[in-house]
């Protein structure tokens, strides 16, 4: 069973803190995702990477990096975390070539919570 | 450019009777339609896609869904609704040879009353 997990179910923090959002899939896709998800807005795309070490912004990379240094790992780091980041982060993977047709696989969701 | 709108914020539905979540899509070029359920504190689920060949696609858990170009359609369908059907649902789009980066939705509160 193809799997994407993410680190955390649950993650609080205070104002100003690093944090780290870590996913791993084990699907040997090349492209992954991250969203965060808002009541009303649905789901925003963060960034996305096609490669290893690469890596493209999406709609609302403002305030994020991400890192991808192996292919099954993608992760998202709020450089100083502000409370308009609490949200719930969504991690996504898919294949490329033909299946780059194919749907996307979703972690569980890690949300967040900035005091 | 592609947009995809769902405008319904919640459907209610009573169990067993039919269900129908609306979606509709812009696209400049052919569009691949997908759609995702998510249930409480979980990531999305795919349900059922359409690409190509028949405008009537079937997914899992019963649902199925048809595309019309004319309309720029693809609704979310199922016969006989069950309560265990209550969940969040997004429509997704994106254009064929485009970029592989799909908008989605802002979902459907799907409420299944027994």
């Amino acid at each position: 069973d193809v799997k994407v997990t993410q680190s955390s179910r649950y993650l609080v923090k205070r104002t100003g803190e690093k944090v780290f959002l870590e996913c791993v899939q084990d699907m040997d896709h090349e492209n992954m995702f991250w969203y965060r998800q808002d009541p009303g807005l649905g789901l925003r795309l963060i960034y996305f990477s096609y490669d290893v070490k690469m890596k493209e912004k999406g709609d609302i990379p403002e305030g994020y990096s991400v890192s991808r240094e192996k292919k099954e790992r993608f992760s998202l780091i709020l450089e100083s975390a502000s409370t308009n980041q609490t949200s719930m982060y969504l991690c996504a993977s898919r294949g490329k070539g033909a299946v780059r047709d194919n749907e996307q696989f979703f972690g569980p969701g890690t949300r967040l919570t900035v005091l | 450019a592609q947009s995809v709108a769902q405008p319904e914020d919640q459907v209610n539905v009573a169990e067993g009777n039919p269900l129908t979540v609306k979606c509709t899509y812009s696209v400049s070029g052919n569009p691949y339609l997908f759609w995702y359920v998510q249930y409480p504190n979980r990531g999305l689920q795919f349900l059922l896609k359409y690409i190509t060949g028949d405008n009537l696609v079937k997914g899992s858990y019963g649902f199925e869904a048809e595309f019309n170009k004319s309309q720029t359609s693809f609704h979310l369908k199922k016969p006989s609704a069950l309560v265990s059907d209550s969940a969040l649902y997004f429509c997704a789009v994106r254009v064929s040879g485009g970029s592989y980066i799909p908008t989605f939705g802002r979902g459907t509160s799907l409420i299944v009353h027994p």
